[in-house]
């Protein structure tokens, strides 16, 4: 199985700040990286797919890049709604494994 | 629109069977792979396998493989997840999503199962 491996497992941070969480994979995977996000109570909700295609309806402040094995989700500016729990998975072979999240918390 | 409808919460004994749906609409569902992830208490996103319901092909998570079932009914539009003796360790929130080209989106609200004695 591939392992994804994100870090920060969790980052504290205030409204209007610049953030970026990487995900790191235990072998390449090209560009098939994916990003959710996850509200408490609710189901997770697709942020980019492909490393750096943006969801239909996603913000423009998400952005994504990376490929090979590192990758980056970069929120440009952090909003109120933007605190919760972000996930990447691989998609590029079985299992499509996930990485642990991240907890996106305010300062 | 498109929807996943998941069957409503479960309690069961360990040892028992179980098997729950999740019911697409608003898309063509023979043309789509549906995941299903797991999700422990307070814990983080496990794939556990997707099915393909235009043939049946099934993929699964080597850590689920042997103690789960994924099947699908085109005719019916539903995707089922089953058990055929839960333990307790099988306690979890599981979602169905709908899969287009590897990446999940759109997924049904969950359904949790919860195994004691």
């Amino acid at each position: 199985d591939i392992q994804m491996t994100q870090s920060p497992s969790s980052l504290s941070a205030s409204v209007g700040d610049r953030v970026t969480i990487t995900c790191r994979a235990s072998q390449s995977i090209s560009t098939y990286l994916n990003w959710y996000q996850q509200k408490p109570g609710r189901s997770p909700n697709l942020l980019i797919y492909a490393t750096a295609n943006l969801q239909s309806g996603v913000p423009s402040r998400f952005s994504g890049s990376g490929s090979g094995t590192d990758f980056t989700l970069t929120i440009s500016s952090l909003q109120p709604e933007d605190f919760a729990t972000y996930y990447c998975q691989q998609s590029s072979s079985t299992p499509y494994t996930f990485g642990q999240g991240t907890k996106l918390e305010v300062k | 629109e498109v929807q996943l409808v998941q069957s409503g919460a479960e309690v069961k004994k360990p040892g028992e069977s179980l098997k729950i749906s999740c019911k697409g609409s608003g898309f063509d569902f023979t043309k789509y792979w549906i995941g299903w992830v797991r999700q422990m208490p307070g814990k983080g996103l496990e794939w556990m396998g997707i099915i393909y319901p235009g043939d049946s092909d099934t993929r699964y998570s080597p850590s689920f493989q042997g103690h789960v079932t994924i099947s699908a009914d085109s005719s019916n539009t539903t995707a089922y997840l089953q058990w055929s003796s839960l333990k307790a360790s099988d306690s979890g929130l599981y979602y169905c999503a709908r899969q287009t080209f590897g990446e999940s989106d759109f997924w049904g609200r969950g359904t949790l199962v919860t195994v004691s004695s």
